[in-house]
């Protein structure tokens, strides 16, 4: 199984409040992923990253942010959580553009 | 960008049975993936299979990429196959990306 870990696996907060979840790899891919999983909709992209500091947006990435300072982590941040992004999340990892993406574990999140 | 469709929505089999599962998709593809979600939410990894035939163990797939459609085989199913199918192939245009379908419901009943 690929190295990737997710914290926290799971979070409650309240409306308003910020929010960062972590995805850790011991794989040195240089692509991250962040996705959303809801009902009915797949998972979704929401942000990618190519390289340390390198990041780009996805398809849903309104209301989120991330960040990259190293190979191994990349950051999903929520500045002011909405009730729209409870969720699950999960972080993936590939080592080019095209190459097979593997996935972490999930976080779920619930914003009351 | 690309659009995908999976076929059934939702699929009931006795343990045993075999089973096709297909995954219809609008343009075409460099990359498609195959993956599994258990019951407990983590996603398995099953095919990369842009185009041809795969197989590993009683799974096999196919991707007709000149046809735009790919289809995943379960012979001889068990109550672990159990959970969703998602197909997610990605667009040959520029900054493209994995685009998954909405998922096939397995359950396999003992």
């Amino acid at each position: 199984d690929a190295g990737i870990t997710q914290s926290p696996r799971h979070k409650v907060t309240e409306t308003g409040t910020p929010v960062t979840l972590r995805c850790h790899q011991t794989e040195n891919h240089r692509y991250m992923y962040w996705y959303r999983q809801d009902p009915g909709h797949g998972l979704r992209l929401i942000h990618y990253s190519y390289g340390v500091k390198d990041t780009d947006k996805g398809e849903v990435s309104d209301g989120y942010s991330v960040s990259r300072s190293k190979t191994e982590d990349f950051l999903l941040t929520l500045e002011s959580a909405t009730s729209s992004q409870t969720s699950v999340y999960f972080c993936a990892i590939s080592e080019s553009e095209r190459g097979e993406q593997y996935f972490g574990p999930g976080t779920r999140l619930t914003v009351t | 960008g690309i659009q995908v469709e999976q076929s059934p929505p939702d699929l009931i089999l006795q343990e045993g049975a075999n089973s096709t599962l297909r995954c219809n998709f609008s343009d075409s593809v460099n990359n498609l993936q195959w993956f599994h979600q258990n019951p407990w939410g983590q996603l398995i990894n099953l095919f990369y299979i842009p185009s041809g035939t795969k197989q590993n163990g009683r799974l096999s797939a196919t991707t007709v990429a000149t046809e735009r459609y790919s289809l995943l085989y379960i012979s001889s199913s068990q109550t672990t196959d159990s959970g969703v199918y998602f197909c997610a192939p990605r667009g040959t245009v520029a900054n493209s990306k994995l685009t998954f379908g909405k998922g096939i419901t397995l359950s396999v009943r003992p």
